[in-house]
């Protein structure tokens, strides 16, 4: 069975300081990968995927992820954050033989200091 | 296009009562799948339906249980509600009839179980 570990629960950073926010996962298959944000009192949002290709993935918002397969890993970074980047951001894990459902991280708390 | 909706979106209940929440998938995605979070336990996965079939169910007590209609609506039933069911329930429904390729989250309902 998939498994992801989000290594880091909280992270602080200054505005437009670059950030990384780290994943790895565990799969004995394929998988595809996700990053998720939530804003408070909200639900999920896509911010990015990664199903094959390349391995640099770009999304929503400047955040862009590279998936490296041979570290399982697939880490979330931004160049440049702003105050509007604060919420909880969340990996996710699915595999190619598994067409029912998504598996989360615990979750990363960005908090943007001025 | 309209995304998915989540009816109620709070709610509060005794303990010992029983509670279903409503899901109106994205029009076209047949694919539906609700997630459990909290604090402690993260983003637990509950169910996955499509064509109205379970294809896929977490690891929670026969108490929790939902169905879903020709028209791709889904509900979620909890009976007697324990303190420990309060959380925000996600519905989330998916293109193409899978979850492999991202969901799109409703807002949630927060139930609060005192």
């Amino acid at each position: 069975a998939q498994s992801v570990t989000q290594l880091d629960s909280q992270v602080p950073v200054f505005e437009e300081a670059p950030v990384e926010l780290r994943c790895n996962y565990s799969s004995s298959v394929s998988v595809y990968l996700f990053w998720y944000v939530q804003y408070p009192n909200q639900g999920l949002q896509l911010l990015l995927k990664y199903l094959s290709g390349s391995t640099l993935v770009k999304g929503i918002n400047g955040f862009e992820a590279e998936f490296n397969k041979s570290q399982t890993s697939f880490h979330l970074r931004k160049p440049s954050v702003h105050i509007s980047d604060t919420a909880e951001y969340f990996c996710a894990v699915s595999e190619y033989s598994s067409a029912s459902k998504i598996i989360f991280g615990s979750g990363t708390r960005l908090s943007i200091r001025p | 296009k309209a995304g998915v909706t989540q009816t109620p979106r709070y709610l509060i209940k005794t303990r010992g009562q029983q509670v279903t929440l409503s899901c109106s998938p994205i029009s076209g995605h047949r694919s539906v799948s609700w997630y459990q979070q909290t604090p402690g336990q993260g983003l637990q996965f509950l169910f996955e339906y499509f064509s109205e079939t379970q294809r896929n169910k977490g690891n929670f007590p026969g108490r929790f249980s939902g169905r879903q209609f020709s028209n791709s609506r889904s509900e979620m039933n909890v009976s007697t509600l324990e303190l420990g069911d309060s959380a925000l329930y996600l519905c989330a429904s998916s293109i193409y009839g899978t979850p492999n390729y991202g969901y799109t989250f409703g807002s949630g309902t927060r139930l609060t179980v005192v």
